[in-house]
């Protein structure tokens, strides 16, 4: 089992519409929690952070987290083809407080 | 305020040559870690420092890796000799000490080194 999964995708929504990203981890005790954003040929940069059970709204982002369930996930409202790119999530595992990245899912926005 | 610089961009080599690379993380960015990021696959950790200390580098082939972080400040990276499975994007990237638990995992990324083996 990998430590952080992903759906490779890709995700194509059209311009508009919710996109929905999802992400399972299996360190129960990880506490902490990201989603990156990669565009092609980028770096990876972080737009949203989420430590609590619940929901965590930035702009037209939400990050929800479940951890009974090991379940992360990203909501992008009024999808732009900007927001074309590749989203990782990343977790902070208790033990050896490492952060590791899931594959990644890849995003097209259709407009 | 400058981000994280890393150099070179690109570098092509031949397999069995060495190559370096260099970061220099962002003033006051305590923590710095390099990861290796394939094709379709998210970063790996390769080592993490806090100051000049390497407080993890248990995925890093000791064999042809190594790394310094001198002083505290920037680091480099050394593969010797390169293998064609080394081929890959090299990012560096720093944060605040990572003793602050809402700091871990805000990276702050440099643009990479894109490494070719031939």
């Amino acid at each position: 089992q990998k430590e952080v999964e992903q759906n490779s995708g890709p995700l194509s929504v059209p311009e508009g519409a919710i996109a929905s990203l999802n992400c399972t981890y299996s360190d129960r005790g990880s506490q902490s929690f990201f989603w990156y954003r990669q565009y092609s040929g980028k770096s990876p940069e972080l737009i949203m952070s989420i430590y609590s059970n619940g929901d965590k709204e930035d702009g037209r982002f939400t990050a929800q987290l479940n951890k009974a369930s090991q379940y992360v996930s990203l909501l992008i409202r009024d999808s732009q083809p900007s927001d074309s790119a590749t989203y990782l999530c990343a977790v902070n595992q208790r033990y050896g407080n490492k952060l590791v990245f899931g594959a990644g899912t890849i995003l097209r926005v259709k407009s | 305020e400058a981000g994280v610089v890393q150099s070179p961009r690109y570098k092509i080599i031949e397999k069995k040559q060495p190559v370096a690379f260099w970061c220099n993380p962002i003033s006051g960015h305590n923590t710095l870690y390099w990861y290796r990021q394939n094709l379709g696959q998210g970063p790996e950790l390769l080592i993490r420092y806090e100051n000049e200390e390497a407080v993890d580098d248990s995925q890093l082939p000791k064999d042809r890796f190594s790394a310094e972080r001198l002083k505290g400040v920037d680091s480099t990276l050394k593969i010797q000799p390169a293998e064609l499975g080394d081929s890959a994007v090299y990012l560096c990237a720093s944060s605040w000490p990572t003793g602050l638990i809402r700091h871990t995992g805000e990276l702050f990324f440099g643009e990479g080194s894109r490494l070719t083996v031939l």
